[in-house]
């Protein structure tokens, strides 16, 4: 199993522009985490789906934000339009139920000048 | 879900039982303890869980107190590859329960 895959690694764009993350499930999982992490906020969960639906998106700071998941196994987050205070790691975490343990990529560091 | 305590940071020499502390005194009867841990650039990694048993698998021991009101993570022999942040999390179980939410964790350092 190929794990939780993530792309692009690193992402540098200037504020303004449109960022598109990536971020494919593993195989048979049927949920979905975006988590954005900041030396000072640390992890925060952005939002989680459950069966491609959105469940709970509390955590996402603002109506720039957008997530979605076309199909079982895929999801993107967007931002657009982008500025320099969303510079962090972004990572995502798939599960295959509750109280399961969540296995997460290797993030997306973004960069927004 | 209830709040956790750990220290800042921790070190520990290397081949030594590295020994993280974690105290969830408003802990509630349903609620699971989870032990993450977050190597330098990497996503976090799941190491273990538990309820109210002490559990162990291939990379630590998990000691929940009777009380349930703080557990201890247990790495029985750390090496270098053991260097970073450990996150304790303690979560409701259910149908309805999916997400974790972080804390700051333990920084520990395993030296030489």
């Amino acid at each position: 199993d190929a794990g939780v895959i993530q792309s692009p690694r690193h992402e540098v764009t200037e504020m303004g522009q449109e960022v598109t993350l990536r971020c494919k499930l593993i195989s048979g999982h049927n949920s979905l985490f975006w988590y954005r992490q900041t030396m000072m906020r640390g992890l925060e969960l952005l939002i989680y789906f459950n069966n491609n639906v959105p469940i709970d998106d509390s955590g996402m700071p603002e109506d720039r934000f957008s997530a979605k998941m076309p199909n079982a196994s895929f999801s993107t987050l967007k931002i657009q339009p982008s500025e320099p205070r969303d510079s962090a790691v972004y990572f995502c975490a798939s599960t295959g139920g509750p109280n399961e343990k969540l296995f997460f990529g290797s993030g997306t560091q973004l960069s927004v000048l | 879900d209830a709040k956790t305590t750990q220290p800042p940071s921790m070190d520990c020499a290397e081949g030594r039982a590295a020994n993280l502390p974690c105290n969830h005194s408003t802990i509630s009867g349903n609620e699971y303890v989870y032990w993450y841990r977050q190597i330098h650039s990497q996503g976090p990694q799941y190491i273990i869980h538990g309820l109210k048993n002490n559990e162990t698998n291939e990379m630590a021991s998990l000691i929940i107190t009777e009380d349930r009101k703080s557990s201890t993570l247990i790495l029985p022999h750390a090496t270098l590859r053991d260097t970073a942040v450990y996150y304790c999390i303690v979560r409701v179980a259910g149908a309805g329960s999916y997400q974790l939410t972080f804390g700051k964790g333990t920084k520990l350092s395993v030296i030489p």
